[in-house]
């Protein structure tokens, strides 16, 4: 089957500007998450979708994240504006449900630099 | 990942086994996975382990969970130079709402 998809896979962009990545989950995943990867540490969840509504978006800053999956397959992340902080791997993951026993796929992910 | 730790650099030969060991502090984790992650990559589902059980088995990997100690390893028979990458470490349990909380990731670099 095939993987999660994401792209672009590199973004460069100055700080203060906006940057929007995209997601495609694995064909029948309800479940959909993004997840922010600093250098050096583990995936942070920033976001959980079942379907097209949102499940968890506790971690997420609000006041320049957000995101949304309009159809309850693809997805999209945005960040307005950019900051220096924001220097990360942004992951996409999905799986067949949110159930505990259903674990997650990942995508390649999304390396943005900010400068 | 405050809740899970790992240590953070492994170098092994070329053919010996490596042994990745995990920390975590929930108690009521019921999942833990190992994930590995190639440079430029996202991660990889190598292995999971429910919470009743304290070994599992697959091919070249051995996963050994002590659930009193809250310690869970990952050992890789046969180590080839195809296995270096970090090593994520990650549990779900009602103390984090089900959440993967996944550890700093190990550095394991094999040697020939």
């Amino acid at each position: 089957e095939a993987g999660v998809a994401q792209s672009p896979r590199y973004k460069i962009i100055e700080k203060r500007q906006s940057v929007a990545f995209w997601c495609n989950p694995i064909s029948g995943h309800a479940t959909l998450y993004w997840y922010q990867q600093i250098l050096g540490q583990g995936p942070k969840l920033l976001i959980q979708f079942q379907n097209n509504g949102v499940v968890d978006d506790s971690q997420l800053p609000k006041d320049r994240f957000s995101a949304e999956r309009l159809k309850g397959v693809d997805s999209t992340l945005k960040i307005q504006p950019a900051k220096l902080e924001d220097s990360a791997v942004y992951l996409c993951a999905s799986s067949a449900t949110g159930q505990s026993n259903q674990p997650q796929h990942f995508g390649d992910g999304t390396r943005l630099s900010i400068l | 990942g405050e809740d899970v730790e790992q240590s953070l650099f492994l170098s092994v030969r070329e053919g010996d086994s490596s042994v990745i060991n995990c920390t975590y502090t929930d108690s009521s984790s019921t999942y833990l996975y190992w994930y590995k992650q190639e440079p430029g990559a996202g991660l990889q589902l190598l292995t999971y382990i429910f919470s009743n059980m304290d070994m599992k088995q697959d091919q070249r990997l051995t996963v050994l969970l002590n659930k009193k100690d809250k310690h869970l390893s990952l050992r890789i028979a046969d180590t080839q130079t195809g296995d270096s990458a970090i090593y994520f470490c990650a549990e779900r349990g009602v103390f984090n709402d089900y959440k993967l909380s996944f550890g700093a990731g190990t550095t394991v670099t094999v040697r020939a």
